[in-house]
């Protein structure tokens, strides 16, 4: 069965620190997606990121980036130059064949000016 | 806006009542996932439907029923309720053509058990 794992329950950072949210995942299956989803306060989920199984390229979308790492079974999201806005709950989430999400239990993110 | 819309927004109730959540997809969609974000539990997936029929049936209490219409709304019908309910649950839908397709989510309703 699926298992996703986000060891860090909160962390808290000063505005423009990078930071790093882990996620460590189980599957048995090969084919296989990677989220990211933040939930700020109003409580609304927000897609972030997709990862295909088969892709292991790390990307990078402006302050954002994910390292996805097939070997450790890791897709980390660090954060550059942190600012308050980024103040929320992250959810590292996984989806095998059935389309059903796996979430982590979340990193709260406290960001402080 | 994801598409993916959930009434109501906040629902207050007593234990013991019965109430219903509703969703509509975003256009095009044939799948519907609810799932319910509880302090004890996380986010947790409770079922999935298909264009109107069951497809798969995660940790959803038996006091817990949902459907998905003709028009591929879904209802989410929550009954007995105990304070242990009090969660936000949220409405999520794909297109389901086949291999792994991403969930859009709804804003969730928020549901307090007194």
């Amino acid at each position: 069965a699926q298992k996703v794992t986000q060891a860090q329950t909160e962390i808290s950072v000063v505005e423009k620190e990078d930071v790093t949210l882990d996620c460590v995942y189980e599957t048995r299956d090969t084919t296989y997606y990677l989220f990211w989803y933040k939930q700020p306060p109003s409580g609304e989920l927000v897609f972030l990121i997709r990862r295909n199984s088969f892709d292991e390229q790390n990307e990078i979308s402006g302050r954002y980036s994910w390292n996805f790492q097939k070997s450790t079974s890791s897709f980390n999201f660090t954060i550059t130059a942190s600012q308050v806005v980024d103040s929320a709950v992250y959810f590292c989430a996984c989806m095998e064949y059935g389309n059903k999400l796996v979430f982590g239990a979340g990193t709260i993110l406290r960001v402080k000016s | 806006d994801s598409g993916v819309t959930q009434t109501p927004k906040h629902l207050i109730t007593a234990t013991g009542q019965r109430v219903t959540l509703r969703c509509s997809p975003r256009s095009g969609d044939l799948s519907v996932y609810w799932y319910q974000q509880s302090l004890d539990q996380g986010l947790q997936f409770l079922i999935q439907y298909y264009n109107g029929e069951e497809r798969a049936k995660g940790n959803i209490l038996e006091r817990f029923s949902a459907q998905q219409f003709p028009d591929l709304h879904s209802e989410l019908n929550l009954s007995s309720l105990e304070l242990g309910d009090s969660a936000l649950y949220f409405c999520a839908s794909s297109v389901e053509q086949g291999g792994l397709n991403e969930q859009y989510f709804g804003p969730g309703t928020r549901l307090t058990v007194t």
